[in-house]
């Protein structure tokens, strides 16, 4: 089967700049998180869907990172402005369904704001 | 305190060496137990599930100790190409069902 896949791979931007991540999850998985992972540290879950909904959204900045998941399907998340701390790697992940099932992560993006 | 703790390593073993890692947990309402691998670079990939009675897929043994909260990673003959990032991962109810990673624990295997 297809994994998760994530664009673009790589993206550098100054500061103040908006980025935006996309990613299309393994077909047939409902749920789909969004990760942020620092180097050398574990990923931290940003946001996670079920179907359409955003279900947990406790760990996102909503002062300037948004994200959404039309149709259930694909998703992004954007960041406007973006700062320097937000140089990291995102990671978009899916799986059947919360809780028991594990996760499939896509390749993430490697963001970095200069 | 962190919900999920890794020991960061590194764990330098030679190759053939028995390895284990600990991760404990914070949450004793922690329902769901996984092991992931992430090679410097890359996305981390599921390296087995942890079961209330332990399991085993070839070198790799995991196992769950619920009443100290903590679970464990033991791998046996170690190979050069098991150098890499060991994730936990836990999934702690009552937080929507929500995957709590570590931080991760690092071996590098020498020759």
């Amino acid at each position: 089967e297809a994994g998760v896949v994530q664009s673009p791979r790589y993206k550098i931007i100054e500061k103040k700049q908006p980025v935006a991540f996309w990613c299309n999850p393994i077909s047939g998985h409902n749920t789909l998180y969004w990760y942020r992972q620092n180097l050398g540290q574990g990923p931290e879950l940003l946001i996670r869907y079920e179907n359409e909904e955003a279900v947990d959204d406790s760990q996102l900045p909503k002062d300037r990172f948004s994200a959404e998941r039309l149709k259930g399907v694909d998703s992004t998340l954007k960041i406007q402005p973006a700062e320097l701390g937000d140089s990291a790697v995102y990671l978009c992940a899916s799986s059947l369904m919360a809780g028991s099932s594990p996760l499939h992560f896509g390749n993430g993006t490697r963001l970095t704001v200069t | 305190r962190k919900e999920v703790e890794q020991d960061p390593g590194p764990f330098n073993v030679p190759e053939g060496a028995t390895v284990a890692f600990n991760c404990t947990y914070s949450n004793s309402a922690s329902q769901s137990f996984f092991w992931y691998r992430q090679d410097c670079r890359k996305e981390p990939k599921l390296l087995m599930s942890v079961y209330s009675s332990g399991n085993e897929d070839g070198r790799f043994t995991a196992q769950l100790n619920r009443a100290s909260q903590y679970i464990s990673l033991l791998i046996r003959d170690s190979k050069l190409s098991d150098s890499a990032t060991y994730l936990c991962a836990v999934n702690i109810r009552g937080a929507g069902n929500m995957l709590t990673f570590g931080g991760g624990t690092r071996l590098m295997v020498k020759p």
